[in-house]
């Protein structure tokens, strides 16, 4: 199946701080989201993006599809930014089914 | 945008009794929905797949007996953890796709379910 791997597996920010998170995923997708998980386990939607650039306020998203990796792009970090970030690509063998990357904690220190 | 529901939040259980779960679409039928298992610090991993009116596919590794999932209407998925053993805790997510014709991307995840089996 699909291998979707993300890092660094943890990130520590200062408050204002830039990042970037990466995912790479080993073959041709039809969906690639990102996601954000609060504390207490829902998770966010934040870009659907299978190709091309996104943003949306403070974070943006962007996936080379033909290279097979997008990065999330988390700039001016608040506190309300902490939590785990997963990657998730959809299968091309069943629609609507995600694989999930093991995630990005990150953590903004005030 | 739209809203999934999952009951309970969080349930508390003994070693051998059986714990329902539901997931419910608030504001759309779900002709789809999903359901996750995720242990602490680790990743989200597909268990199965419900469909309204047929009978669940699961993913390899998922005991069908074991997890009983029915999808008897488009508003309301059921997960039933049969004969629960401290292993099965975890939480739960669901998710639920409208179908009809919504984009790949109109996919919307439950609060999750927090199980701990004693």
């Amino acid at each position: 199946g699909i291998q979707v791997e993300q890092s660094p597996p943890d990130l520590i920010l200062q408050e204002g701080a830039n990042s970037t998170l990466r995912c790479n995923f080993s073959d041709s997708v039809n969906n690639l989201q990102w996601f954000h998980q609060n504390p207490w386990g829902q998770l966010i939607n934040l870009f659907y993006i299978p190709s091309g650039t996104k943003q949306n306020g403070r974070l943006s998203a962007t996936t080379v599809a033909t290279e097979r990796y997008s990065l999330l792009y988390i700039s001016s970090s608040q506190t309300t930014d902490s939590g785990v970030y997963f990657c998730a690509v959809e299968r091309t063998d069943s629609w609507g089914k995600f694989q999930f990357g093991a995630g990005t904690q990150v953590v903004v220190t005030p | 945008g739209a809203v999934v529901s999952q009951h309970p939040s969080w349930v508390i259980c003994k070693s051998g009794t059986s714990v329902k779960i539901e997931c419910r679409s608030l504001d759309f039928q779900a002709t789809t929905m999903f359901w996750y298992r995720q242990f602490p610090k680790q990743s989200l991993m597909l268990m199965a797949t419900s469909n309204e009116g047929s009978k669940a596919t699961y993913e390899q590794g998922v005991e069908k007996d074991k997890f009983l999932i029915n999808h008897a209407s488009l508003t309301l998925s059921t997960l039933t953890v049969t004969s629960a053993h401290p292993e099965d805790s975890s939480f739960y997510i669901c998710s639920a796709h409208p179908g009809g014709g919504g984009g790949r991307e109109t996919q919307y995840f439950g609060p999750g379910t927090r199980l701990l089996v004693l």
